[in-house]
């Protein structure tokens, strides 16, 4: 069956601009989450959703983020005026039902979207 | 502040066994330790999943001690293709998840 799909799969930009990234989650899956990885680093959290709520949006990075979801499935994340400490792969992962590790959930990963500020 | 940590490297050869630890000392009470594995330019993918005691499947071993404030990964008779960065995942909350910084595993022949 078809995996997490995210769009675009690259995007490079101006700083300054706003840029906006979508994930499609797995049907029926209510947990979404997103990721920023650095070049060479690891996964930093950035906000959980289950169903279209975002019970915790504190680790957003600044209020230049924000994220939403819509119809337990599409879910963008949005870039204002961008920086170029925002250059990074933002990856969308997706779980059935509930916090993935809290409750017993596998997270499937999608491909991510590199963005790169100039 | 809550935090997962594990070591930055690993180098290994073909058939050993590599046992990657993590440490979480104020993960959640009923929460799951989770690894993960990583591909250059893919997204990770899931290896294993534990709470307590000892997990096993057809690619990994969890060893999870009962004060819970650590978790071993074991890969037994690693292979070239088993060369990925590896990630330690807990909760400390209800809604925020902490991942590892990850372990770069460098299989030889």
């Amino acid at each position: 069956g078809a995996g997490v799909s995210q769009s675009p799969s690259n995007k490079v930009t101006e700083k300054g601009k706003d840029v906006e990234l979508r994930c499609d989650p797995i049907s029926g899956h209510t947990a979404l989450y997103w990721y920023r990885q650095r070049l060479g680093q690891g996964l930093e959290f950035l906000i959980y959703f289950q169903g279209n709520s975002a019970p915790d949006k504190s680790g957003l990075p600044s209020d230049r983020f924000s994220a939403e979801r819509t119809g337990e499935s599409v879910s963008t994340l949005t870039i204002q005026r961008t920086q170029q400490e925002d250059s990074a792969v933002y990856l969308c992962a997706s779980s059935l039902g509930g916090l993935a590790g809290v409750h017993d959930n596998e997270q499937f990963f999608g491909p991510g979207t590199r963005l790169t500020v100039l | 502040l809550a935090k997962t940590t594990q070591p930055i490297s690993m180098d290994s050869y073909e058939g050993q066994e590599v046992n990657i630890t993590c440490s979480h000392n104020n993960i959640a009470t009923n929460d799951y330790i989770t690894w993960y594995q990583q591909f250059p330019s893919q997204g990770p993918r899931f290896i294993i999943q534990g709470y307590k005691t000892k997990v096993t499947n057809e690619v990994a071993s969890l060893f999870i001690p009962a004060d819970r404030k650590s978790s071993t990964l074991s890969l037994p008779r690693v292979s070239l293709s088993d060369t990925a960065v590896y990630y330690c995942l807990a909760s400390y909350n209800d809604y925020k998840l902490s991942f590892g910084a990850g372990t770069t595993v460098t299989v030889r022949a």
